[in-house]
């Protein structure tokens, strides 16, 4: 069972304008939560991530909004760039948990 | 370069062969992980290792595989006598002490077993 939900395998978005990567889960343990990008031949590499005590983490030009009631989070990237073109991972984990549980990925791409 | 490192980067092999990976975690992370992930997928969890002690195993490790990390430096994940749904990128992370939620992650093995 996929405890972390993708729904959107892809996303096309203007240079310059706003990207919006959607994430559910399922398991209400999960007390932390990340986003990673993925290069292709490369591994997954940290982006942002947040704590379930946390609504809203924020890195330069990456958001990441938590609604837990929704059991629901985004990322946010303004203004979106080319090199942002990759596909972008969600993963959470549970409290004291060792693993992280992905998402199927979005890959996203930016139109120069 | 001091990420995660691993070797090889392709391996192609027939159904029934034995294959063997290596992953070589940043120096100072007491914690390394390998996740496979498939094509349209994302990286599952398989196994992980504090030092030396493999501390979990997903019910996803059959018993085919067997990972090790003797001196809790460098890693080896064995699959024994392939199948062609071993096939998949096998990816092996890290993590420091007390920062288990950060893991850092290798540029993976994507096993062909034909």
């Amino acid at each position: 069972d996929q405890q972390v939900k993708q729904n959107s395998p892809s996303l096309s978005v203007q240079e310059g304008r706003i990207s919006i990567l959607n994430c559910d889960y399922t398991n209400s343990m999960f007390d932390y939560f990340l986003w990673y990008k993925k290069y292709p031949a490369e591994g997954p590499t940290f982006l942002i991530s947040i704590s379930s005590i946390k609504d809203k983490n924020e890195d330069g030009r990456f958001t990441v909004f938590l609604n837990k009631s929704a059991k629901h989070l985004s990322l946010h990237i303004v203004p979106s760039q080319p090199g942002d073109s990759a596909v972008y991972f969600c993963a959470a984990s549970v409290v004291g948990g060792n693993q992280f549980y992905f998402g199927t990925g979005t890959s996203l791409t930016v139109i120069p | 370069d001091t990420g995660v490192s691993q070797d090889p980067r392709h391996k192609i092999t027939k159904r029934g062969q034995n294959v063997t990976f290596r992953c070589d975690p940043i120096s100072e992370h007491n914690r390394l992980y390998w996740y496979r992930q498939t094509l349209g997928q994302g990286p599952e969890f398989l196994t992980y290792f504090q030092n030396e002690a493999q501390l979990e195993k997903s019910r996803l490790l059959s018993d085919r595989f067997s990972a090790e990390r003797p001196k809790g430096s460098f890693s080896t994940l064995e699959i024994q006598r392939t199948e062609q749904g071993d096939s998949a990128m096998y990816l092996c992370a890290s993590s420091f002490p007390g920062r288990y939620n950060e893991q850092f992650f290798g540029p993976g093995t994507r096993l062909t077993v034909l």
